[in-house]
């Protein structure tokens, strides 16, 4: 059974900052790897995803991945108060039930203006 | 552009009474679907998924069932309600053949009493 564990559970930064959550996962034939946002009281939304070992940039933020490790990150610069949100990562093994994701936690971001 | 909709917004239910919650997609043909259960302050998880009008398959046993009769319609009910069935439902959807990158709706808050 697939454990995806977060962390920190949760992260107070100031404006401007650099941010960097953590996700481990236990199984070793995982495929697909994603970070999702979910303000208060809304739906997830996927942020960012990678399939492969190394790191993807967009805009702000950067996925990293060792799978070696077992772990993946989500590292974003010059946060903003609107980054405040709950961060969940989330990650899809090779031939399990179509579309099975596993989530983490979440890690409450907290970022003060 | 694809919407995703679910009703009601939020449920407040006795113990012991049917439930019945709805999602649909417009605009995107034929999509995955999938429903979820994220428990105030809990791990977002997983209940059923359906790649197809008619099929539907259980992920996570909750005392829940769900049922898809059109292409664009997921059901997800109950008979008798538990209070550990309070949380937030969430339907979300991927791109047929492709079940990685999920999109979710708005969700459903479901309050048991």
């Amino acid at each position: 059974q697939q454990k995806v564990q977060q962390s920190p559970e949760s992260l107070i930064v100031p404006e401007g900052a650099m941010t960097s959550l953590n996700c481990t996962f236990s199984d070793s034939a995982s495929q697909y790897f994603a970070w999702y946002r979910q303000h208060s009281g809304k739906a997830p939304k996927a942020l960012m995803s990678i399939f492969s070992n190394g790191e993807k940039e967009e805009g702000r933020f950067t996925i990293h991945l060792n799978k070696a490790s077992l772990h993946f990150s989500l590292h974003i610069r010059d946060s903003q108060p609107s980054d405040s949100a709950l961060y969940l990562c989330a990650v899809s093994i090779r031939g399990s039930a179509l579309g099975r994701l596993h989530f983490g936690a979440g890690t409450q971001l907290i970022v003060i203006p | 552009a694809q919407t995703i909709h679910q009703w009601p917004v939020a449920e407040i239910k006795a113990v012991g009474s049917p439930l019945s919650l709805g999602c649909t997609i417009k605009g995107k043909s034929s999509p995955n679907l999938y429903w979820y259960w994220q428990a105030t302050g809990g791990t977002l998880q997983q209940l059923f998924y359906s790649i197809t009008v008619g099929q539907v398959e259980s992920v996570v046993q909750l005392n829940l069932s769900a049922s898809r009769p059109k292409d664009d319609q997921f059901i997800l009910s109950t008979e008798k309600l538990l209070l550990s069935h309070s949380g937030f439902y969430l339907c979300a959807w991927s791109l047929p053949g492709s079940s990685y990158e999920q999109y979710f709706g708005p969700g459903t808050r479901l309050t048991v009493l």
